[in-house]
């Protein structure tokens, strides 16, 4: 099945800071979603990007279908932004999705 | 508000006992889905619904079990054959469409064993 890798693992970044989150995967797709997971566990939709570019105040993302990866930026990061960040991506021909293991970010004030 | 309500939030099970977890959603999302997340993994599918009255395993699915009877509702049950239960559940719905859909998450339910 299709695979997800997510880079970094873990991230400390100082407020203010600006950062960009990598997911890598393993085969054509036409969906990818970005999720933020606050500390209490909540699953927010950042973006549904199967390609090209889009934002969000200070998020930012791309994905580069071709190539098969996708990119989180956040700029002027803020102690909210804390908590993990994971991409999916649907299975081949089918709507459930599969998920990175998350890149787990801190900032720091 | 449309949105995806899961309840309770935290959950106790004895040994050897069944729990239910609920599961509804009021967006009319024809798709609904359970996941797993243990403590610093990514999410794993446990079963998925895409039309009333039929749903399909997932990666996880031994010791768990569900029903769809209600488009709305989409409850997981945690039976005593599932050793390791202790761990956050999500449940999840989307549209089906001709290509795939946003999906949407409820705010989770914490299984503990006593």
């Amino acid at each position: 099945g299709i695979q997800v890798e997510q880079s970094p693992p873990d991230l400390i970044l100082q407020e203010g800071a600006n950062s960009t989150l990598r997911c890598n995967f393993s085969d054509s797709v036409n969906n990818l979603q970005w999720f933020h997971q606050n500390p209490w566990g909540q699953l927010i939709n950042l973006f549904y990007i199967p390609s090209g570019t889009k934002q969000n105040g200070r998020l930012s993302a791309t994905t580069v279908a071709t190539e098969r990866y996708s990119l989180l930026y956040i700029s002027s990061s803020q102690t909210t932004d804390s908590g993990v960040y994971f991409c999916a991506v649907p299975r081949l021909g089918n709507t459930p999705l599969v998920f990175g293991k998350g890149t787990r970010l801190s900032v720091i004030a | 508000d449309g949105g995806i309500t899961q309840s309770p939030k935290y959950l106790f099970r004895k040994e050897g006992q069944n729990v239910t977890l609920s599961c509804e959603q009021n967006l009319n999302h024809d798709a609904m889905y359970w996941y797993r997340q243990d403590p610093g993994q990514g999410l794993r599918l446990i079963y998925y619904s895409q039309i009333v009255n039929d749903f399909q395993k997932g990666d996880i699915a031994e010791g768990y079990s569900v029903s769809r009877e209600k488009k709305e509702s989409f409850p997981l049950t945690v039976t005593s054959a599932q050793k390791n239960p202790t761990a956050f559940y999500l449940c999840a719905s989307s549209i089906v469409g001709l290509f795939n859909q946003p999906q949407h998450f409820g705010d989770g339910t914490r299984l503990s064993i006593l």
